[in-house]
């Protein structure tokens, strides 16, 4: 079954704080993203890997870096949260670009 | 620069009725174009897409897409919604770079009874 998980699905964080958001798909797609959802906004892509260690920034990178060690697993982290990162992420994986398979988001909340 | 824009940020029709969501796009070259749709706390779900050939493609559920290179469109259209129809729409644009997508704003379509 094609599946995108991403994991934890809800998080609340103290300013300040570092997080850690996980995904990881079993579709063997060689790119992931990850993107963030806020009302009115649409999705912003915040970063997009191509495989292993190769990793590029989207529109939206300061503040986040990446992490993809196993084509399966792609690793969100932000050091340091600021309240203005609270948002839901979403992780999508894809073959070759294509049709984007998306996960169910991870709800953030920085107090 | 690459744009999508929904210009629609509500649409409401009754059960039954026929439904036009808009989308349009900026991009000098031939454009890979997505609809989306994202349930209530869910991630997005590809509803069809277009990649090339006839301009009208067809989706799941019943849902199609016209696209229009001289007025630089994508609309979906459905001829009879149902109350499951409920959700927001994202329309999406790619093939510019290397497999990135952007977003529209989203349509929040609600399903009067």
């Amino acid at each position: 079954d094609m599946k995108v998980t991403q994991m934890p699905r809800y998080l609340i964080k103290r300013m300040g704080e570092n997080v850690l958001l996980e995904c990881g798909q079993d579709m063997s797609h060689e790119t992931m993203y990850w993107y963030r959802q806020d009302p009115g906004l649409g999705l912003q892509l915040i970063y997009i890997s191509y495989d292993v260690d190769s990793n590029s920034e989207g529109d939206i990178p300061k503040g986040y870096r990446v992490s993809r060690k196993k084509r399966e697993h792609f690793s969100l982290i932000l050091d340091s949260a600021k309240t203005n990162q609270t948002s839901v992420y979403f992780c999508a994986s894809s073959l070759g670009g294509n049709t984007l398979y998306f996960g169910e988001g991870s709800r953030l909340i920085v107090v | 620069a690459q744009s999508v824009t929904q210009p629609d940020a509500r649409v409401t029709v009754s059960e039954g009725a026929s439904l036009q969501l808009r989308c349009k796009y900026s991009y000098s070259a031939t454009p890979y174009l997505f609809w989306y749709v994202q349930y209530p706390r869910q991630g997005l779900q590809l509803l069809l897409k277009y990649y090339s050939g006839d301009p009208v493609v067809q989706g799941v559920n019943s849902f199609e897409a016209e696209f229009s290179k001289s007025n630089s469109s994508f609309h979906l259209q459905k001829a009879s919604v149902h109350w499951s129809d409920s959700a927001v729409y994202f329309c999406a644009l790619g093939g510019y770079n290397q497999g990135k997508l952007i977003f529209g704003q989203g349509t929040k379509l609600s399903i009067k009874p």
